[in-house]
C-alpha cells in the first residue's frame, strides 16, 4: 500500500530564517506531487506540483521554491522566511490528492 | 477564475440525524469532484468521490452530483459526534496535471 511521510511535523523558525521540508511517498512509482499550505482558518492553497523528477510547477509566485530530486521526494524550501509563510504544509500524491501529515509552521 | 464555493458553518445537527453538506463550482467542464474529511489539526482525509451525475453511495455517505447545475453534496446519514470535523469540497478543473481546487470547507457539529 501506499504511504506519505513528511517532516518535521512541526516547526518554529525565525523570521529571515531559511525553510527545508520534505515528503516522501512509498509504494507508487512516478506520482503526481502537490504542496499545499493551509493557512489559520483557511482553505487550502496549492504551491508546486510536479508530474516528474525535475519538474515543477509553481501556482502562487513568492519566497517559497520546491524541488523533485528523486521520483518519490518532494522538498518544499525558502531561502528567508517571512511571518505570512506561517501556516500548515501539506504534501500529496496522485490525482485524487491523498495527503500526508502536514507540517505545521510557525514563523516568528 | 474557477472556484467552488462552500458555506462555512457550522452546520450543527443532533445525533443520528442527517447532514446535508453543499458545494457549487464554477468551471462547466470539470469531472471529478471529491470530498475530504479534516479534523482539527489533521490533514485531510478523501471520503468520497464522484464522476457521473446522480448519486454514489459508501456506508453512511452519499455524494450526490448535479453537473447542469454545478452543484455537488454531501450526505451523511446517522450522524455521530465522531463526524464533527471540516468537510472539504473539492474539484478537477478542465485544465490538466489533475489540479483540484478545493473550497474553503463547511465546519459540521454533531451534538449528542
Amino acid at each position: 500500500s501506499q504511504t506519505i511521510h513528511q517532516w518535521p511535523a512541526t516547526l518554529v523558525q525565525p523570521v529571515g530564517s531559511p525553510l527545508s521540508l520534505e515528503c516522501t511517498v512509498e509504494g507508487t512509482s512516478n506520482p503526481n506531487l502537490y504542496w499545499y499550505r493551509q493557512a489559520a482558518g483557511r482553505g487550502l492553497q496549492l504551491l508546486f506540483y510536479s508530474v516528474g523528477i525535475g519538474q515543477i510547477s509553481s501556482e502562487v509566485p513568492q519566497n517559497l521554491s520546491a524541488s523533485r530530486p528523486q521520483d518519490r521526494q518532494f522538498i518544499l524550501s525558502s531561502k528567508k522566511l517571512l511571518l505570512s509563510d506561517s501556516g500548515f504544509y501539506l504534501c500529496a500524491w496522485g490525482g485524487e490528492q491523498f495527503f500526508g501529515p502536514g507540517t505545521r509552521l510557525t514563523v516568528l | 477564475q474557477k472556484e467552488v464555493e462552500q458555506n462555512s458553518g457550522p452546520l450543527s445537527v443532533p445525533e443520528g440525524a442527517i447532514a446535508s453538506l453543499n458545494c457549487t463550482y464554477s468551471d462547466r467542464g470539470s469531472q471529478s469532484f471529491f470530498w475530504y474529511r479534516q479534523y482539527s489539526g489533521k490533514s485531510p482525509e478523501l471520503i468520497m468521490s464522484i464522476y457521473s451525475n446522480g448519486d454514489k453511495e459508501d456506508g453512511r455517505f452519499t455524494a450526490q452530483l448535479n453537473k447542469a447545475s454545478q452543484y455537488v453534496s454531501l450526505l451523511i446519514r446517522d450522524s455521530q459526534p465522531s463526524d464533527s470535523a471540516t468537510y472539504l469540497c473539492a474539484v478537477k478543473g478542465s485544465g490538466g496535471y489533475n489540479k483540484l481546487i478545493f473550497g474553503a470547507g463547511t465546519r459540521l457539529a454533531v451534538h449528542p
